[in-house]
């Protein structure tokens, strides 16, 4: 059973608009939740994370949203940039150990100049 | 920002030797590090957890005999690939982290086994 889904393989923008990327938990232990990108053949960077107190965090071009009732997050990038395309993969965790986070299975934006 | 850094980035090998990878925190001690594989097209799967001076655990149907793990120190973790074979062949990434920081990943190895 996948506790956090995202749905959506791939999203394609036009530059300068937005790009939303979806993603939904299943385990109601998680209390913390992080976005990160991830280019080929290179690990994860950290991107931006919300505790589940909090239901947005904004980080300059990134906000992302919780949703606890519904068990849903998002991502919203704003303007997109082409600089941005990269695979962005979703993660929860419960408790305070950082590293021990479950993942979605990713999806692949590209940002069209 | 803290650095994870993993090596080889990228390593080929024969069917039945054995593939070394090493994890390093380089500017923060490590209490914990964390190995994930990543199949094409998929997500991060979490293989064990790496504790210094303790035995790791590992992730349910991870084989603990064919991956080896060591984190001998705070900074250092390896991941033993033994007796590869192609189905092994795979991205390898490691994680770091200490106590309430976030997990720093490691640039990832990619294994190919031939």
């Amino acid at each position: 059973d996948q506790q956090v889904k995202q749905n959506s393989p791939s999203l394609s923008v036009q530059e300068g608009r937005i790009s939303i990327l979806n993603c939904d938990y299943t385990n109601s232990m998680f209390d913390y939740f992080l976005w990160y990108k991830k280019y080929p053949a290179e690990g994860p960077t950290f991107l931006i994370s919300i505790s589940s107190i909090k239901d947005k965090n904004e980080d300059g071009r990134f906000t992302v949203f919780l949703n606890k009732s519904a068990k849903h997050l998002s991502l919203h990038i704003v303007p997109s940039q082409p600089g941005d395309s990269a695979v962005y993969f979703c993660a929860a965790r419960a408790g305070t150990n950082a590293g021990k986070s479950t993942f979605g299975d990713g999806t692949t934006l590209t940002v069209k100049p | 920002g803290a650095v994870v850094s993993q090596h080889p980035s990228r390593v080929i090998c024969k069917s039945g030797t054995s593939v070394k990878i090493e994890c390093r925190s380089l500017d923060f001690q490590a209490t914990t590090m964390f190995w994930y594989r990543q199949f094409p097209k998929q997500s991060l799967m979490l293989m064990a957890t790496s504790n210094e001076g303790s035995k790791a655990t590992y992730e349910q149907g991870v084989e603990k005999d064919k991956f080896l793990i060591n984190h001998a120190s705070l900074t250092l973790s390896t991941l033993t690939v033994t007796s590869a074979h192609p189905e092994d062949s795979s991205f390898y990434i490691c994680s770091a982290n200490s106590l309430n920081t976030e997990a720093f990943f490691g640039q990832g190895t990619r294994l190919t086994v031939v």
